[in-house]
């Protein structure tokens, strides 16, 4: 099925672990973006990319670290997780005329 | 810098009345709008957007928004609102660096009375 899917949609860790959430999206879209959500903060860029092994910082990329290795894929990994990062991420690609959301994934840490 | 503003955190409105959420946005030429929803659990469904052209815009779902530069504003609308439309309601604006970053209001909850 054509789309952006997330994994795993549900996540509970200990603080101090390494995460990887997971991104991919099956339209060759060149530009591809990790949010998070928080009460009272809305979305937050986090990291974005503007095409395989281009990524760049968002508003608040500290203690998270990406990868495009391929277009469809877009990894994000939380390398010593903190309860602090506890929120919903949202990874989404671009067309060039919008941004497709992937369905989220919530993430825990405790 | 550019910067989107949602005014109200929280909109309460009964089924079957109309329904107004606003949106002003900052930025120096023609911005690229977006409004999108969020249904609880779920992930953002684009409702509608902006580039050029008319200043009235249609959507999904019955939604349409318009954009008045004078106002800097892009405020959706719906004549009539369902029970299914309570959801939280966002504004964005591309950020104009051609890195497609979107610059996003801090949104709007809407609640919808029987």
């Amino acid at each position: 099925d054509a789309g952006i899917t997330q994994s795993p949609r549900y996540k509970i860790t200990e603080t101090g672990r390494q995460v990887t959430l997971m991104c991919h999206q099956t339209w060759s879209h060149s530009y591809m973006f990790w949010y998070r959500q928080d009460l009272g903060h809305g979305l937050r860029l986090i990291y974005y990319s503007a095409a395989a092994d281009i990524t760049d910082k968002g508003e608040v990329p500290d203690g998270y670290v990406v990868s495009r290795s391929k277009t469809e894929n877009f990894p994000l990994t939380l390398e010593s997780a903190t309860r602090s990062q506890t929120s919903v991420y949202f990874c989404a690609s671009d067309s060039g005329r919008e941004q497709f959301f992937g369905p989220g994934t919530r993430l825990t840490v405790l | 810098a550019q910067s989107v503003t949602q005014p109200d955190i929280h909109i309460t409105v009964s089924e079957g009345a109309s329904l107004e959420l606003r949106c002003n946005y900052s930025y120096g030429a023609t911005p690229y709008l977006f409004w999108y929803v969020q249904s609880p659990g779920q992930g953002l469904q684009l409702l509608l957007k902006y580039f050029s052209g008319d200043t009235l815009v249609q959507g999904i779902k019955g939604f349409e928004a318009e954009f008045k530069r004078s106002q800097s504003s892009f405020n959706l609308r719906k004549p009539s609102v369902h029970w299914s439309d309570a959801a939280e309601y966002f504004c964005a604006v591309y950020l104009m660096d051609s890195s497609y970053k979107l610059i996003f209001g801090s949104g709007t909850r809407l609640l919808v009375r029987p």
